[in-house]
């Protein structure tokens, strides 16, 4: 069984630039979330979906930021545009109701 | 506030030595709790995870314990190794399918 990807695993774009993360979380797993760890500082969470629904946006910075969770299957995170402290390892996870979560190995978000 | 805080953020042991790092969330209805392990420029590896109802997890050199009442879980290494560099993170699963993360402890094991 596939675990959690995530695509692309880095990227480097410039301030003002726009970026999408996506995640493709382990088929028929329903909770699926997405941290962020800035450099030098702790994991924090940004969104948490059930399905295809936001349960829980509150760790989002800012309206620059944009997720969408396509159908209840995978998800994309658009930072639009991404300025220099947007830098950092983006993180997606997911999990059956209450169990395990389940990382993928993140993406490398370079801002110049 | 779901906070979850680890203590120390540092620890730097000889190869050999026992140590315990340690984990405390101030929201004690949690359903899980999972500690991960991550390497310089990798994702995270899960190490443990204990259920609300379970006291403790062992695997390997590893123990985690879990005291819910208290709000504290730590993980116990044995016998440390140079491989076992790395920051190690705990996670709260709450009842509300929220998770929360503790901002790590950076491990070095010299040799």
């Amino acid at each position: 069984e596939a675990g959690v990807t995530q695509f692309p695993s880095h990227s480097v774009i410039e301030k003002g630039q726009t970026v999408t993360l996506r995640c493709d979380p382990i088929s028929g797993h329903d909770n699926l979330y997405w941290y962020r760890r800035v450099m030098g500082k702790e994991i924090k969470f940004l969104l948490h979906f059930v399905k295809e629904s936001k349960q829980d946006e509150s760790g989002m910075p800012n309206n620059r930021f944009l997720a969408e969770r396509t159908g209840g299957t995978y998800s994309t995170l658009k930072v639009q545009p991404a300025e220099l402290e947007d830098s950092g390892v983006y993180f997606c996870a997911s999990s059956q109701v209450r169990t395990h979560a389940y990382f993928g190995p993140g993406t490398r978000l370079t801002v110049l | 506030k779901q906070e979850v805080t680890q203590i120390p953020a540092a620890l730097s042991v000889p190869e050999g030595e026992n140590l315990v790092l340690n984990c405390s969330f101030t929201d004690s209805a949690i359903y899980n709790l999972q500690w991960f392990r991550q390497d310089p420029g990798k994702g995270l590896t899960s190490l443990l995870l204990i259920q609300s109802s379970q006291r403790e997890q062992t695997s390997g050199r590893l123990n985690a314990s879990l005291d819910k009442s208290s709000g504290r879980s730590t993980l116990y290494i044995a016998a440390s190794q140079p491989g076992d560099s790395a920051t190690y993170l705990c996670a709260v699963l709450y009842n509300n399918n929220d998770m929360r993360f503790g901002a790590g402890t950076r491990l070095t094991v010299k040799p």
